[in-house]
């Protein structure tokens, strides 16, 4: 089984307003962290924001937030008034607390950004 | 933030040869490395981890033989792709781990995109 989903192979969203990417995951362990990262054409991975499974709160980074429902098992990243720079890959992705620190990345959401 | 280049950033090179390919955390010591394909419009594929001073530990269905990985200090592990042939082509990206690091702990290097002809 998949332990990270993105459904959206690819998005668009008009310059200037809010879009949502979906990412849901399945593991077992109580204890685990959830990470978005941009991937612009050049290739490089971008950090964006990383929610951890014990923390309460909703992160935020910038016009980046991630929309965590544990119950639920989904991590959506949310980018609040898309630029279009924005307009990349975006890729999900889960770190398991007896993992050895290893990534495991979801098959990634492509979105443009229309002017 | 911390900073991990790659080297070379593209390399085209004949079937049959043996490709070498450079992973260094420039300002931080990481004593775990990984290294991930990424084919054409698809996601990360974990291929190995890579630990200082010790053997690789390679995914399920990665030959280590064909893809050797060498860690040999604490900011440098190479990748050579042995005997390489067309269907190994693909990008190649290193992540570092930083242990004194945040939550963030992998750092990504910027990719080396392998062409076999």
């Amino acid at each position: 089984a998949q332990k990270i989903t993105q459904t959206q192979p690819g998005m668009f969203v008009q310059e200037k307003e809010a879009v949502t990417l979906d990412c849901t995951y399945d593991t077992s362990d109580q204890s685990y962290g959830l990470f978005w990262y941009k991937q612009p054409s050049s290739g490089e991975m971008i950090f964006l924001i990383y929610q951890g499974s014990y923390d309460e709160q909703n992160a935020t980074e910038g016009r980046y937030s991630l929309n965590f429902q544990k119950a639920r098992k989904s991590a959506n990243l949310v980018i609040s008034a898309s630029q279009l720079g924005d307009s990349a890959m975006y890729f999900c992705a889960m770190r398991e607390r007896d993992s050895s620190y290893k990534l495991i990345f979801g098959s990634g959401t492509r979105l443009l950004v229309r002017p | 933030g911390a900073v991990v280049s790659q080297h070379p950033s593209w390399v085209i090179c004949k079937s049959g040869t043996s490709v070498k390919i450079e992973c260094r955390s420039l300002d931080f010591q990481a004593t775990t490395m990984f290294w991930y394909r990424q084919f054409p419009k698809q996601s990360l594929m974990l291929m190995a981890t890579s630990n200082e001073g010790s053997k690789a530990t390679y995914e399920q269905g990665v030959e280590k033989d064909k893809f050797l990985i060498n860690h040999a200090s604490l900011t440098l592990s190479t990748l050579t792709v042995t005997s390489a042939h067309p269907e190994d082509s693909s990008f190649y990206i290193c992540s570092a781990r930083e242990p004194e690091g945040s939550y963030n702990e992998q750092f990504f290097g910027p990719g080396t995109r392998l062409t076999v002809l």
